[in-house]
């Protein structure tokens, strides 16, 4: 069974600072991997979409990348802004007969002013 | 504005109550689920569809039921709501289940049962 794992759960940077977020995931059968933004109360916005084929996705100040024999993925945001204070989310879609995808839990981003 | 759109918003039960979440959504999507977000939990699958006339189970199924009788609609009953079943119900479409098309999400649904 996949399992998706975020770490660290919290993490607290200044304005202006370039960060990363990691994801691992334990099945490298992995198909793709998504990345979504949830703000407090509301539903999920899907950021990027890694399939599994390719090695990074790259929207505006985002970049994800995918490495599947190490089981990991990372979302690069330069230039952090206090709009991108958020739960980010990562979720692995392992391919036919699951048709689900498979949640880490979450880091949650504050940007301070 | 094309989307997937769940009502209500937020609904309050008894124990033992029954009610249906709705689900719609205009992107002529074949796919559609039904996740549940509880602290600590994350997000985990009810129910899914591959299509009209087509549903299966995700990884928590019980107390719920869907049937999905057009292509635009899924929604996820509680037959007998429980305490436990308190959580933030999330529908969400793509447009196959081949996992090739990113998911869109609605808004949510907070459920608090007493």
């Amino acid at each position: 069974k996949q399992e998706v794992t975020q770490i660290p759960a919290a993490l607290s940077v200044p304005e202006g600072e370039n960060l990363v977020l990691n994801c691992s995931f334990t099945d490298s059968a992995i198909y793709n991997l998504q990345w979504f933004r949830q703000d407090p109360g509301k539903g999920l916005t899907s950021l990027l979409l890694i399939q599994s084929s390719q090695r990074e996705q790259t929207s505006g100040r985002l970049n994800a990348s995918l490495d599947k024999s190490s089981g990991r993925s990372t979302l690069y945001i330069a230039a952090s802004q206090p709009g991108d204070s958020a739960t980010y989310l990562c979720a692995g879609y392992s391919g036919a007969g699951s048709y689900q995808l498979t949640f880490g839990k979450g880091t949650k981003l504050s940007v301070i002013p | 504005n094309a989307g997937v759109t769940q009502t209500p918003k937020f609904q309050v039960l008894k124990t033992g109550q029954s009610m249906t979440l709705q689900c719609a959504q205009d992107m002529n999507h074949e796919y559609m689920s039904w996740y549940r977000q509880d602290p600590g939990m994350g997000l985990r699958l009810i129910h899914y569809s591959v299509g009209a006339g087509i549903t299966d189970q995700g990884e928590v199924p019980n107390g719920y039921n869907v049937s999905r009788s057009t292509t635009e609609d899924f929604p996820l009953r509680l037959l007998s709501a429980a305490p436990s079943q308190t959580s933030v119900y999330f529908c969400a479409s793509s447009y196959s289940k081949a996992g090739a098309n990113s998911y869109t999400f609605g808004s949510g649904t907070r459920l608090t049962v007493v």
